[in-house]
């Protein structure tokens, strides 16, 4: 059953604590992205990375870092520096060739602030 | 930065009518897509429109693109309550990146 999997659907933080957020997909795509949707409002693209070992900022990178040592992994964490961290977070991948063409989502993780 | 604007902010429509979603944006692009969302749910890709195309039909979705007014048009006709969702544009343009609109929220009645 191939797609992308966010774990977990729901997360807290603590102020000062950093969180990590999963994305795992076996869709064999090269290009995956990590976007930050706010209530009511549209996706903001925080960080992407078209191959393993190499990523690139988005528009709204300050308090993210990210890693993409697998192929099939791109976890996104959540720093303490990110002084507004609750949104719905949404990982995406996209096939070869097709990077703007269609992007694949997983469900989302419903970050909150304790 | 988000360069498609989709208007209304939301509609609610009842079952049977057609529900139609506009989408404009500002520099020029290669394609435009539309997308639905469920309530707390990730994005679905619905139907992509390339930049030298006018129409494009996918079951019950029609999806006109203007590339000189810089706007794009969702109808979904003989809506449905599964159709309630919120529907988003997103344009592609240089660089490989996709860019959303903050989207429009449909509600069906049955």
């Amino acid at each position: 059953d191939g797609g992308i999997t966010q774990s977990p659907k729901y997360l807290f933080r603590k102020e000062g604590q950093n969180v990590t957020l999963s994305c795992e997909q076996n869709l064999n795509h090269d290009a995956m992205y990590w976007y930050r949707q706010d209530p009511g409002q549209g996706l903001r693209l925080i960080y992407y990375s078209q191959i393993v070992n190499d990523f690139q900022k988005g528009d709204i990178a300050e308090g993210y870092s990210v890693s993409r040592e697998k192929k099939e992994s791109f976890p996104l964490t959540v720093t303490s520096a990110q002084k507004n961290p609750t949104a719905f977070y949404l990982c995406a991948s996209a096939p070869p060739g097709a990077t703007n063409e269609k992007l694949f989502f997983g469900s989302g993780t419903q970050l909150s602030v304790l | 930065s988000q360069q498609g604007e989709e208007d209304p902010q939301a509609l609610s429509i009842q079952e049977g009518e057609n529900a139609t979603m506009n989408c404009s944006y500002k520099t020029s692009i290669n394609n435009l897509q539309w997308y639905r969302q469920n309530s707390g749910r990730g994005l679905v890709h619905l139907i992509l429109i390339r930049s030298n195309e006018r129409e494009k039909h996918s079951g019950r979705l029609r999806v006109t693109l203007d590339t000189s007014k810089k706007s794009s048009s969702l109808l979904i006709t003989a809506s449905r309550a599964a159709d309630t969702a919120s529907y988003f544009c997103a344009t592609a343009g240089r660089g490989n990146m996709l860019t959303f609109g903050g989207g429009t929220r449909l509600m069906v009645k049955p």
